[in-house]
């Protein structure tokens, strides 16, 4: 069965304080691995897109990475404004899977 | 990118009503989708839009709950019917802007409080 799952729920950083955020995943192809940004009230808002294992993007202080089996977002020197839920999503050519998210949480 | 519009942003309904919400994009688009997001939860696909032809329902979602009608390449509603206190959830309207990318873009949801 396809599945997308995100570690660690919960995360409490402190301002510069540097941390990734861990998304694994099981599907039958892959399309696409997707980070989005969810802030309390709003709607995801799309933050990277990687299609292949070794691939990097970058934005900011984010920096998303793709193997075969997981994904990683670094968050370097991470500011509070950076506070958010981190979504990651998996597309297997079908539909899209999404993990139940990280909560961010940077402290001042 | 594509530019999401959804109305109502937020409402509060009493249980038993129906409630619809719009989604207009601002480009024509093939594929939209409807998610519900229960709080504190990850996104759960509903059904996906099909203009011109009935919607396509997830497991758990059927028609006379949640009907959907896409009119046209830019707009949709969906509408929840005879609401519970269960049914309280952000409702997301998304779209794959792009075929060559996949990326899914998504609209700032309508949060539903049944009473």
């Amino acid at each position: 069965e396809d599945q997308v799952t995100q570690s660690p729920e919960a995360l409490r950083l402190q301002e510069g304080e540097s941390s990734s955020l861990n998304c694994s995943y099981t599907v039958s192809g892959l399309r696409g691995l997707f980070w989005y940004r969810q802030d309390p009230g709003k709607g995801p808002e799309f933050l990277f897109t990687l299609y292949s294992a070794g691939e990097e993007k970058e934005k900011e202080r984010l920096k998303a990475t793709l193997t075969k089996k997981e994904s990683f977002l670094h968050i370097t020197a991470p500011k509070p404004e950076d506070s958010a839920t981190y979504l990651c999503a998996v597309d297997n050519f079908n539909k899209f899977y999404f993990g139940s998210g990280t909560k961010l949480n940077v402290k001042p | 990118s594509a530019v999401i519009s959804q109305k109502p942003s937020r409402d509060i309904c009493q249980r038993g009503t129906s409630l619809t919400i719009q989604c207009q994009v601002d480009s024509q688009v093939t594929m939209m989708f409807w998610y519900r997001q229960q709080p504190g939860q990850s996104l759960t696909l509903i059904a996906t839009a099909n203009q011109g032809s009935e919607a396509t329902y997830e497991s758990g979602f059927v028609i006379d709950k949640f009907p959907i009608s896409r009119p046209n390449l830019t707009f949709s509603t969906l509408t929840v019917s005879n609401m519970s206190p269960e049914d309280s959830s952000i409702y997301l309207c998304s779209v794959v802007a792009s075929r060559n990318t996949g990326e899914l873009f998504f609209g700032e949801g309508s949060r539903l409080t049944v009473l």
